[in-house]
């Protein structure tokens, strides 16, 4: 069974740093690009960062780019998203995903929520 | 990056009834879009890919279709547990984009 659990939302002010994680099982990670999608509060979805199978190549929506840093380590079935110079803005449910060729986004973990406030 | 645009933003309809949503793109995507539903405090659900693949386990009430620039997700008879949010998505470029999303709300 395919899951992805994420970790390491909550409080953090403005201007602080923040990193989730996603821990994936259930099939071969090393295989499959992945991607954050974040929801925040009342609003809509909003693809974040993406990253291919084997870590080589990064994505980033436009209004991340420079503050955010997704990665991942095959070794151990995690992808990360590193937050930097977070605003209120950036508060939401953050989704790990598994970005399946052609398909898009099959797979979701349950979210974890960064809050961005003072 | 491409614009995703959905219509309507809100739509009213009542058990049984069949419904369309329409989502257009600022530029021609091919047929790489996807359909997912979104229930308040749950993770979103993949529901059609490559504009009319049913993702498995999913009724065939849904339907896509679709090419280029515009698509749609037709439901046919509603039931009470389709009343949530849809998005569209395309995937045929980075940055992956979604459309603003249309709330289904039982009439």
């Amino acid at each position: 069974e395919v899951q992805l659990l994420e970790s390491g939302g909550g409080l953090v002010q403005p201007g602080g740093s923040r990193r989730v994680s996603c821990a994936a099982s259930g099939f071969t990670f090393s295989s499959y690009a992945m991607s954050w999608v974040r929801q925040a509060p009342g609003k809509g979805l909003e693809w974040v960062s993406g990253i291919s199978h084997s870590g080589g190549t990064t994505y980033y929506t436009d209004s991340v780019k420079g503050r955010f840093s997704i990665s991942r380590d095959n070794s151990k079935n995690t992808v990360y998203l590193q937050m930097n110079s977070l605003r209120a803005g950036d508060t939401a449910v953050y989704y790990c995903v598994i970005d399946t060729s052609g398909v898009g986004f099959d797979y979701w973990g349950q979210g974890t929520l960064v809050t961005v406030s003072s | 990056d491409i614009q995703m645009t959905q219509s309507p933003s809100t739509l009213s309809a009542s058990v049984g009834d069949g419904i369309t949503i329409t989502c257009r793109a600022s530029q021609n995507i091919s047929r790489w879009l996807a359909w997912y539903q979104v229930k308040p405090g749950k993770a979103p659900k993949l529901l059609i890919y490559r504009t009319s693949n049913l993702e498995t386990g999913v009724t065939s009430r849904f339907g896509g279709s679709g090419s280029g620039t515009e698509f749609t997700l037709t439901i046919s008879s509603l039931q009470p547990d389709d009343f949530a949010t849809y998005y569209c998505q395309q995937y045929n470029t980075y940055s992956y984009t979604f459309g603003q999303g249309t709330k289904l709300e039982i009439k």
